[in-house]
């Protein structure tokens, strides 16, 4: 049973650093990665898709990268801003076409 | 552009009481449809997908089912709501590619008293 963990649940850095937020899959067979983004009460927001056969995606100040052999993603995030924070959800499509969640990491930016 | 509707935003209910919580989306045909409920520090939790009117895969077995009347309509329905029903209710469609990203309403709170 694929199963997806997060770490760390809730991360709080100053402005303008730059941070990686973790996330971590039990079972390799994997089509795809992808990493959203929650403001509070609010639906999610794609961020960045990474096939299955891809090891990193970028856009903006944002980069992903996954490694499936080892089970683990990354989510790269340069000179954080205030407007980054919100949590941030990791999720596994399976192979039956399902996405699996992560329960996602409450990211703070201090001014 | 595709667009995702869900209402009510928010719902306090008694429990034992009825629920109808809609979802339409707007500037796409045939999307395949997703109900999630997203509990307080957990992942998602898929309910029920579809891919097609009348077609509704149950992921769970709970007292909630959905139906899909219409090709971008998709509601979620409980004859007698349980304080376990409490939670945030995304509603989420995606192209008919299985492989795509999914674009996520934005959710209605329920409360169950």
């Amino acid at each position: 049973k694929q199963e997806v963990t997060q770490i760390p649940a809730a991360l709080s850095v100053p402005e303008g650093e730059n941070l990686v937020l973790n996330c971590s899959f039990t079972d390799s067979a994997i089509y795809n990665l992808q990493w959203f983004r929650q403001d509070p009460g609010k639906g999610l927001t794609s961020l960045l898709l990474i096939q299955s056969s891809q090891r990193e995606q970028t856009s903006g100040r944002l980069n992903a990268s996954l490694d499936k052999s080892s089970g683990r993603s990354t989510l790269y995030i340069a000179a954080s801003q205030p407007g980054d924070s919100a949590t941030y959800l990791c999720a596994v499509m399976d192979s039956n076409y399902q996405l699996i969640w992560g329960a996602g990491t409450k990211l703070i930016i201090k001014p | 552009s595709q667009t995702i509707h869900q209402w009510p935003a928010t719902l306090v209910q008694p429990v034992g009481s009825p629920l109808s919580l809609e979802c339409t989306v707007e500037g796409t045909s045939n999307p395949n449809l997703y109900w999630y409920r997203q509990a307080a520090g957990r992942g998602l939790q898929l309910l029920f997908y579809s891919v097609g009117i009348g077609q509704i895969s149950s992921e769970v077995p709970q007292n909630l089912s959905a139906s899909r009347p219409q090709d971008r309509q998709f509601i979620l329905s409980s004859k007698k709501l349980l304080l376990s029903d409490s939670g945030f209710y995304l509603c989420a469609w995606s192209g008919t590619s299985e492989s795509e990203t999914q674009y996520f309403g934005p959710g209605t709170r329920l409360l169950v008293l």
